[in-house]
């Protein structure tokens, strides 16, 4: 069964701190992706990543940074957390479609953070 | 309906009846695809409909694509109080195998 699982489900952390949001796929996928979401706004992606050490900013990428050191592993990290970040995070993978086709994405559960 | 500039749309139904959803979208694309998710979860893949294909089923699901007027629907016939949830449209118009969401269209299934 497709699985995607994400470090934490709910995440408080201080104005200023480094905060690091983990996600694994055991799908072998090659592409993965991190969206915030927030309410009026839907799904706006951050990063995503088609292979290891590879990665390609999204719509907002400001404030943010990723690390693929292992195909089923891609972190976002948010080097000093502001009010702005909290959101609810959603990890996904894919396989690669080639060329222009983008497959289904298999999502993980999310993590709500709240930056206080 | 939902296109990315739209604010989601709501819909409240009473269990039994038919939800139907909408989605357009502006420039050409290899696929259309509809997720679910539920209230403070990650989203579910529902169906994937391919630009040369005009319907689609998938149990109680059935979506059809019109790539001349750029837009979709998503039919859920019969609906169940589990069908609540939010129901996004993705496309893959940038061509690199990102997805395009819309907002998502809000559903509620009254029992």
């Amino acid at each position: 069964d497709v699985k995607v699982t994400q470090s934490s489900r709910y995440l408080v952390k201080r104005t200023g701190e480094k905060v690091f949001l983990e996600c694994v796929q055991d799908m072998d996928h090659e592409n993965m992706f991190w969206y915030r979401q927030d309410p009026g706004l839907g799904l706006r992606l951050i990063y995503f990543s088609y292979d290891v050490k590879m990665k390609e900013k999204g719509d907002i990428p400001e404030g943010y940074s990723v690390s693929r050191e292992k195909k089923e592993r891609f972190s976002l990290i948010l080097e000093s957390a502001s009010t702005n970040q909290t959101s609810m995070y959603l990890c996904a993978s894919s396989l690669w479609g080639g060329g222009r086709r983008a497959d289904t994405q298999y999502f993980g559960p999310g993590t709500r953070l709240t930056v206080l | 309906s939902q296109q990315g500039e739209e604010d989601p749309q709501a819909l409240s139904i009473q269990e039994g009846e038919n939800a139907t959803m909408n989605c357009s979208y502006k420039t050409s694309i290899n696929n259309l695809q509809w997720y679910r998710q539920n209230s403070g979860r990650g989203l579910v893949h529902l169906i994937l409909i391919r630009s040369n294909e005009r319907e689609k089923h998938s149990g109680r699901l059935r979506v059809t694509l019109d790539t001349s007027k750029k837009s979709s629907s998503l039919l859920i016939t019969a609906s169940r109080a589990a069908d609540t949830a939010s129901y996004f449209c993705a496309t893959d118009r940038y061509g690199n195998n990102r997805l395009a969401f819309g907002k998502g269209n809000q559903v509620v299934v009254i029992p």
